[in-house]
């Protein structure tokens, strides 16, 4: 069981925008803005997306943004392309480990 | 460019060692941590641990802890995660991941080697 609580599977169809959610509590996700979320396509290693919250690294598509109200922090995709078909992990601090905390991960299906 | 470099693939029989290794470049190796996480099929991501490449401080999950040990060896850049008395259950692909934070704080991991794949069976 992870730490934190993600659905495990969202779909939407080319050029639609979905929201992934990542569930946790007031020691990690709520109580701090050090969330991140990672891409993962099969058989490649995770990609990262977003960190502290909302920001993107450079490269990471802007159509890829992230929010947070309370003990749940959002990934939006907007203008979904096929190849936005992969995985998705949040990650957070909390504050019971150095280490951080996982989601169980999200499959995103592109009708 | 930053990059991770990680060691070939390794089959195991149960009860053995296998020791990964994951060199850097493209970046000051001591500036930042490495953090090892593992993946069995079709799973999520599963924490192992980090290790600080300035001191070589480390913090190991609970669930393989007393089993893993992660080094670094600083005139090379390059980390190394030693894992022993392998189970079925340690098959997984293992990656190392460049740890963003401090000693106390995990912000993320900004950049992450293509993997390792270790199978454990007799």
């Amino acid at each position: 069981q992870s730490a934190l609580t993600q659905p495990a599977s969202v779909s939407g169809s080319p050029g639609q925008s979905i929201t992934i959610s990542c569930t946790g509590t007031s020691s990690d996700v709520g109580g701090y803005n050090y969330v991140s979320w990672y891409q993962q396509h099969p058989g490649k290693a995770p990609k990262l997306m977003i960190y502290d919250v909302s920001t993107r690294p450079s490269g990471v598509s802007n159509r890829f943004s992230g929010s947070k109200s309370g003990n749940t922090a959002s990934l939006t995709i907007s203008g979904l392309q096929a190849e936005d078909e992969a995985d998705y992990y949040c990650s957070s601090y909390t504050l019971s480990s150095t280490l951080g905390v996982f989601g169980g991960g999200t499959k995103l299906t592109v009708l | 460019q930053v990059q991770l470099v990680q060691s070939g693939a390794e089959v195991k029989k149960p009860g053995a060692s296998v020791k990964v290794s994951c060199k850097a470049s493209g970046y000051t190796f001591t500036s930042f941590g490495i953090s090892w996480v593992r993946q069995a099929p079709g799973q999520g991501l599963e924490w192992m641990g980090w290790i600080s490449a300035y001191n070589g401080y480390t913090d190991y999950a609970q669930n393989v802890q007393g089993r893993v040990t992660m080094t670094t060896d600083t005139s090379t850049s390059t980390a190394y995660m030693e894992l022993r008395s392998l189970r079925s259950d340690d098959s997984a692909v293992y990656y190392c991941a460049r740890r963003v934070g401090t000693y106390l704080a995990y912000y993320y991991m900004d950049v992450w080697g293509k993997g390792t794949t270790v199978t454990v069976s007799s």
